[in-house]
């Protein structure tokens, strides 16, 4: 069964400094893998996805995402960080086969001015 | 166009009284989903309707909760009988392929 971690609960960091929210997942078959992002009281909006080819995904608001199956993560970055950042981040895994999307607890991360 | 939308935006109701959330997917998706969301917690998925196919229920918490999608297009999650712990909010989603989804922007339910 797939599963989705996100070992951070919370991320603080100071703005304009780098910053790496990690994601893990768990599935013996390949995966579509996603981040999605919720910013405070409003709805959870895609800011990037794998489904195949290269292994580094660039999303919306200068995120990007690289896949490492080897060690089954996807673990999100961004170079400098804004105020506008802070907000809960959601990794996500499906299976290609299925379209059952389970999602990762989330992480809350704080930018700090 | 319109994206997802989902009625009503609140819902207060007493503790053991029945409630129905709705949701209107974009149209032409054919996925839908419904996810739970407590106070400082992830998405806790619920079920999942894909087409005329039956649905995924396995997330469904307890035999209180039921969800419908008639026509293929509007859903409703009903819960009978309503507890406390069933206070969250509750989101819904749609999708066409490959698996993004697009989200409402929820209810929340209080039970009191």
């Amino acid at each position: 069964a797939q599963s989705v971690t996100q070992l951070d609960s919370q991320v603080p960091v100071f703005e304009e400094a780098p910053v790496e929210l990690r994601c893990n997942y768990s599935s013996s078959v390949s995966v579509y893998l996603f981040w999605y992002v919720q910013y405070p009281n409003q709805g959870l909006q895609l800011l990037l996805k794998y489904l195949s080819g290269s292994t580094l995904v660039k999303g919306i608001n200068g995120f990007e995402a690289e896949f490492n199956k080897s060690q089954t993560s996807f673990h999100l970055r961004k170079p400098s960080v804004h105020i506008s950042d802070t907000a809960e981040y959601f990794c996500a895994v499906s299976e290609p086969s299925y379209d059952k999307v389970i999602f990762g607890p989330g992480t809350s991360l704080s930018v700090i001015p | 166009g319109a994206g997802v939308s989902q009625s009503p935006s609140n819902k207060v109701t007493e503790k053991g009284k029945d409630v129905e959330l709705r949701c209107d997917p974009i149209s032409g998706h054919t996925a839908l989903y419904w996810y739970r969301q407590s106070l400082g917690q992830g998405l806790e998925f619920l079920i999942y309707f894909q087409g005329n196919s039956a649905p995924d229920k396995s997330g469904l918490p307890s035999d209180r909760f039921s969800a419908e999608r008639t026509g293929g297009s509007v859903s409703t999650l009903t819960i009978q009988r309503t507890q406390q712990e069933d206070s969250a909010v509750y989101l819904c989603a749609s999708s066409l392929a490959p698996r993004e989804q697009y989200f409402g922007p929820g209810t929340r339910l209080t039970v009191t």
